[in-house]
């Protein structure tokens, strides 16, 4: 079924560690976003990608890092996980031109 | 640099009276907006575009380029309308900017 797919849901880490947050889409779309979100609070975005290899930092400043070596599959990183970087961290794609966004189910990140 | 203002952080309204949430933007072009629903416990999804002109769930909204608004509204609000409500804009970048989000609690 086509879907937006984030895993996992919920992670708790120790400081200092590395951590990947996974997303894949199975609708062959070129455009991925990831934000990130208090509960309750305003989206931030903090990368986006118009396709393979092209990635871009968002309006909110993030130590975490991105890639995008294939078109259904955007991770993102975090070398060194800090209390400061506990949130949700919300993924999207569309496709290319002017029409929705589909979002994850969101992975909600503590670190302690 | 594109921008989306939403003023109200929380809106309260009585089950059958009017509901109107207010999105202001900031785009030198030709912006495309959105309302964005995220309900209790479930993904952020789309409610409605302006380019589609249609009315979903009852809500409805009009692009006014002159006063840079996309407001959101509903003639008679229900229950299940209580959510958080975001308005996003995409540039000519096709980079999606969302608001600061208002949830809206309907009183039965």
């Amino acid at each position: 079924e086509a879907d937006i797919y984030q895993t996992p849901r919920y992670l708790v880490i120790g400081t200092g560690k590395k951590i990947t947050l996974e997303c894949s889409q199975t609708m062959g779309h070129d455009k991925m976003y990831w934000y990130q979100q208090d509960p309750g609070m305003e989206l931030h975005l903090i990368h986006y990608s118009y396709g393979v290899n092209s990635t871009e930092k968002g309006d909110l400043s993030s130590e975490s890092t991105v890639s995008r070596i294939r078109t259904e599959h955007f991770p993102l990183t975090l070398e060194s996980a800090r209390p400061s970087h506990t949130s949700q961290y919300l993924c999207a794609s569309s496709e290319a031109g002017f029409t929705e966004a589909f979002f994850g189910q969101g992975t909600r990140l503590t670190v302690v | 640099a594109q921008r989306v203002t939403q003023p109200e952080k929380l809106l309260s309204v009585f089950k059958g009276a009017p509901v109107e949430l207010k999105c202001n933007y900031s785009y030198s072009g030709s912006p495309e907006l959105f309302w964005y629903v995220q309900y209790s416990r479930q993904r952020l999804q789309l409610l409605l575009r302006h380019i589609s002109r249609e009315s979903i769930k009852g809500f409805t909204a009009d692009l006014n380029k002159g006063e840079t608004s996309f407001h959101l509204k509903k003639p008679f609000a229900q229950e299940e309308d209580s959510a958080m409500y975001y308005c996003a804009l995409r540039g000519g970048n096709e980079k999606l900017t969302f608001g600061t989000g208002t949830r809206l609690t309907i009183i039965p």
